[in-house]
């Protein structure tokens, strides 16, 4: 079974502060994700990788940084995080060339 | 206007009820997706569909193609059935859009 974690369930941050979310996955997929969800808004993508140090911005990936150094983990990063960053983050991976996403299981953020 | 379009936006039903969740959209794809997220966060896929049926336990989804609709409906629904259902399409490389979802409420 593909496993996918995040590191952290829930996480409270202060306006201002440097936040990063990691995530890993151990099935080599190439691919991987970062949306965010909203109520009433879906998951909108931050940000893909689609291979070691390679990514591709999102819908909204304003206020948001990735890193990709091993293929295993993909990290996210808010550099200042602001209130409007309270948001649930998840996490997912792909095979390249494959649809089929398989998702952490979120990190609720909530930014003072 | 939304590229892929849920509805009901919120359902709540009787144990043992029919449920039907629509999904309609607007854009070519090359599959559709059906997937569920439990109270908690934690998303699975349930279908992957780019033609016609397919089916899994009590849950059954639907794709009509040239009308740009899907549907996923589940039969002798159970509380344990409640979680919010989110419909995606594929066809932008190995990226998704994702609907807004249907939160699904059974009650015994």
């Amino acid at each position: 079974d593909v496993k996918v974690t995040q590191s952290s369930r829930y996480l409270v941050k202060r306006t201002g502060e440097k936040v990063f979310l990691e995530c890993v996955q151990d099935m080599d997929h190439e691919n991987m994700f970062w949306y965010r969800q909203d109520p009433g808004l879906g998951l909108r993508l931050i940000y893909f990788s689609y291979d070691v140090k390679m990514k591709e911005k999102g819908d909204i990936p304003e206020g948001y940084s990735v890193s990709r150094e091993k293929k295993e983990r993909f990290s996210l990063i808010l550099e200042s995080a602001s209130t409007n960053q309270t948001s649930m983050y998840l996490c997912a991976s792909s095979l390249a060339g494959q649809e089929t996403q398989y998702f952490g299981p979120g990190t609720r953020l909530l930014v003072l | 206007k939304n590229e892929v379009e849920q509805s009901p936006q919120n359902l709540t039903a009787q144990e043992g009820e029919f449920i039907t969740i629509n999904c309609s959209y607007s854009v070519g794809i090359s599959a559709l997706h059906w997937l569920q997220q439990h109270p908690g966060g934690g998303i699975v896929s349930l279908f992957m569909l780019s033609s016609g049926k397919k089916k899994h336990g009590r849950l059954i989804a639907t794709i009509n193609i040239q009308e740009k609709h899907s549907s996923l409906h589940i039969t002798a629904s159970h509380p344990r059935d409640s979680a919010v259902y989110i419909c995606a399409v594929g066809g932008y490389g190995d990226k998704l859009i994702f609907g807004t979802g249907t939160r699904l409420q059974v009650f015994p």
